[in-house]
């Protein structure tokens, strides 16, 4: 069975980076489309981006393009959210889950402030 | 990008039926759009309840079915039972891209 496990969030200041790890402890990593998540206090759901099983086709949100990179690495069975250029406006609770079946991790809480 | 719209808030009795829809600004619904469907409780992750439309998780009670009806994806709940009570959120694809609705804050009542 798909079990993700999201890390790299924390505090930090506007302009700055994180970036986030979603680990899949099960056999089928490579066989799904990998999706991140956010939600930010208070709010919905926002989708933000996701990947193909080879890494040949990523897709954004509008508000995170050029800012945001999903990239994957399957022999570690870990997809990544490289975040630059951050602002307030990020602050959310970030999940990853697969792009079919959308099995989730339980998230990461990233906090953009000064 | 594309808009997706649902109901912000439904009530249903218990024991009742309640159906949530979500449509698209882009047109009608289809199967090409690959619809599901998420409860979230306050405090907790997305809960996974529908996929493909119609499709349920093992751990998807079987009140819960999915449809496209009217040119929208609908989540129908039969026999409405208080542990029901939650937001409810669709999601659709666009030939790569995906799109969530704003949600449903269901109550039962």
């Amino acid at each position: 069975e798909v079990q993700l496990v999201e890390s790299g969030g924390g505090l930090v200041q506007p302009g700055g980076s994180l970036r986030l790890s979603c680990a899949d402890s099960g056999f089928t990593f490579s066989t799904y489309w990998m999706d991140w998540v956010r939600q930010s206090p208070g709010k919905g759901l926002e989708w933000v981006a996701n990947i193909k099983q080879d890494g040949s086709e990523e897709n954004y949100v509008d508000s995170v393009k050029g800012r945001f990179t999903i990239s994957r690495d399957n022999a570690k069975n870990t997809v990544y959210l490289q975040m630059n250029s951050l602002r307030v406006e990020d602050t959310a609770m970030y999940y990853c889950a697969t792009g079919y079946k959308a099995y989730w991790g339980q998230g990461t809480l990233v906090t953009v402030s000064s | 990008q594309a808009v997706v719209t649902q109901e912000p808030s439904l009530t249903v009795s218990p024991g009742g039926t309640v159906t949530l829809t979500c449509g698209s600004s882009t047109g009608a619904v289809t199967s090409r759009h690959y619809p599901y469907w998420f409860q979230q409780k306050p405090g907790q992750a997305p809960r996974t309840l529908i996929y493909d439309i119609s499709t349920k998780h093992s751990w998807t009670p079987a009140r819960f079915s999915g449809s496209l009806l009217g040119g929208k994806a609908a989540l129908t709940l039969s026999g409405a039972r208080p542990e029901d009570e939650a937001e409810y959120y669709c999601l659709l694809s666009y030939s790569g891209p995906r799109v969530f609705g704003g949600g449903t804050k269901l109550t039962v009542l």
